[in-house]
């Protein structure tokens, strides 16, 4: 079945750190690839999506580049900052489906002053 | 502003009791989902629905019902909760053929 992999369970940084949360998916066709972003005591919120291969997501800072050939979706940011303390997830929307969100595990982001 | 809500926000259970988690969305919102997060899981599908009075399986619907009384609120009922269903559990609500999901704040369930 249709499924997403993020490398990192954890992240720390330091504030101005250069970020990169990896994601990598397997589903058919072109599925519609996310990320959200989850602060502590609330749901998760739409960072960006993207829905053609090499299209570009971007959103506060944070980038992602849709790359069929490598079925990726990495997320990353020049310099993070401590607000952007959060868990990170990539999903998809597969081709064939309304509306239906897989999740990855999602990366807990950590940005110390 | 879009908003789901949820309620209630915490709950302890004790094992083979029922629990109802209510959900209540201003959206206006067609879809309607429910959720639960665990970690290293991420956040797993269990029941959604489109229409008022219709609810569908998602990924993990075992153990759980939902129920759909009208447009705006969305139920999950566990009628025998176990201690494996001690997550968080999310509400979240969409237009039809929408890409984004409205999430609501979740509640804490711990079964004992």
């Amino acid at each position: 079945g249709d499924s997403v992999t993020q490398t990192e369970g954890q992240v720390a940084l330091s504030e101005e750190d250069f970020l990169t949360i990896h994601c990598n998916y397997s589903a058919s066709g072109y599925p519609t690839l996310f990320w959200y972003v989850q602060y502590p005591g609330e749901g998760p919120q739409l960072l960006f999506r993207a829905s053609r291969d090499k299209e570009k997501g971007s959103s506060r800072g944070f980038e992602a580049t849709y790359d069929k050939g490598t079925t990726s979706f990495h997320l990353r940011k020049a310099s993070v900052q401590e607000s952007d303390s959060a868990v990170y997830y990539c999903a998809l929307i597969p081709s064939s489906s309304f509306s239906k969100l897989v999740f990855g595990q999602g990366t807990s982001l950590s940005v110390v002053p | 502003e879009a908003a789901v809500t949820q309620s209630p926000r915490s709950k302890v259970a004790v094992t083979g009791g029922k629990v109802t988690l209510s959900c209540h969305q201003t959206n206006n919102h067609d879809y309607m989902y429910w959720y639960r997060q665990d970690t290293g899981h991420g956040l797993r599908l269990i029941h959604y629905s489109y229409v008022a009075d219709s609810t569908e399986k998602g990924d993990i619907p075992d153990g759980y019902k939902a129920s759909r009384p009208s447009q705006e609120n969305f139920s999950l009922i566990l009628e025998l909760a176990s201690l494996s269903q001690t997550a968080v559990y999310f509400c979240a609500s969409s237009d039809a053929g929408a890409y984004e999901q409205y999430f609501g704040p979740g509640t804490r369930l711990t079964v004992l």
